[in-house]
């Protein structure tokens, strides 16, 4: 069945740090690739998507590639903030019979200032 | 504003009584879905629907019902909760169930059973 494997956190990093969240995923077919994110208290916003290989998606300074040959879409951000402080989760939809997100177990984001 | 809306947002029960968490959502979407958060778990589906009247099995269905009898609104009912259905609830919706279609969230539901 489908899978998603994301690093566990929780990652702390200083403010304008480079961030790397790893994604890897295991799905039949050619699935949908987002990226969520959950602010403390908050449910689920997408951060970002991509529908199809070597696309790229984008929001907020952050941004992360499909990349079908190594099964990954890896979150990527150049300098991160105190206000990116969240739980990140890496989700694929491959359609299938119900159109389900299958989620990572997400990663929690710590930013200080 | 496009919106999901949960009620209510946190809930304490007793192990046995009936509950039900309501779900409505005003983008006029075809498909809805609950899923629970646990930790160490990410999210996992309980329930999902395609459309009115048509409600399947997701992967964690025991102990959980759902309907679907107008498009906006998608309820969970718990029959007779259990300390094990302790958990964060999200339900979600979307257009037409395409795999590239953006899910939008509610702001969850907290439920501890005692």
């Amino acid at each position: 069945g489908d899978s998603v494997t994301q690093m566990e956190g929780p990652v702390t990093l200083s403010e304008e740090a480079f961030l790397t969240i790893n994604c890897t995923y295991t799905a039949t077919g050619y699935p949908s690739l987002f990226w969520y994110v959950q602010y403390p208290g908050e449910g689920l916003q997408l951060l970002l998507k991509a529908t199809k290989a070597d696309d790229k998606g984008s929001n907020k300074g952050f941004e992360a590639t499909y990349r079908k040959e190594t099964t990954s879409f890896h979150l990527e951000k150049g300098s991160v903030q105190v206000s990116d402080s969240a739980v990140y989760f890496c989700a694929l939809n491959s359609g299938g019979s119900n159109y389900k997100l299958t989620f990572g177990k997400g990663t929690l984001l710590t930013v200080n200032p | 504003e496009a919106q999901v809306t949960q009620n209510p947002r946190y809930l304490i029960t007793v192990t046995g009584k009936k509950l039900t968490v309501t779900c409505s959502q005003n983008m006029n979407h075809e498909y809805m879905s609950w899923y629970r958060q646990d930790p160490g778990l990410g999210l996992r589906q309980i329930y999902y629907s395609m459309n009115v009247e048509v409600t399947d099995k997701g992967d964690v269905p025991e102990g959980y019902k759902v309907s679907r009898k107008e498009k906006r609104n998608f309820p969970l009912i718990l029959e007779s909760p259990s300390p094990n259905q302790t958990s964060l609830y999200f339900c979600a919706s979307s257009i037409s169930g395409v795999a590239k279609n953006i899910q939008y969230f509610g702001a969850g539901t907290r439920l501890s059973v005692l």
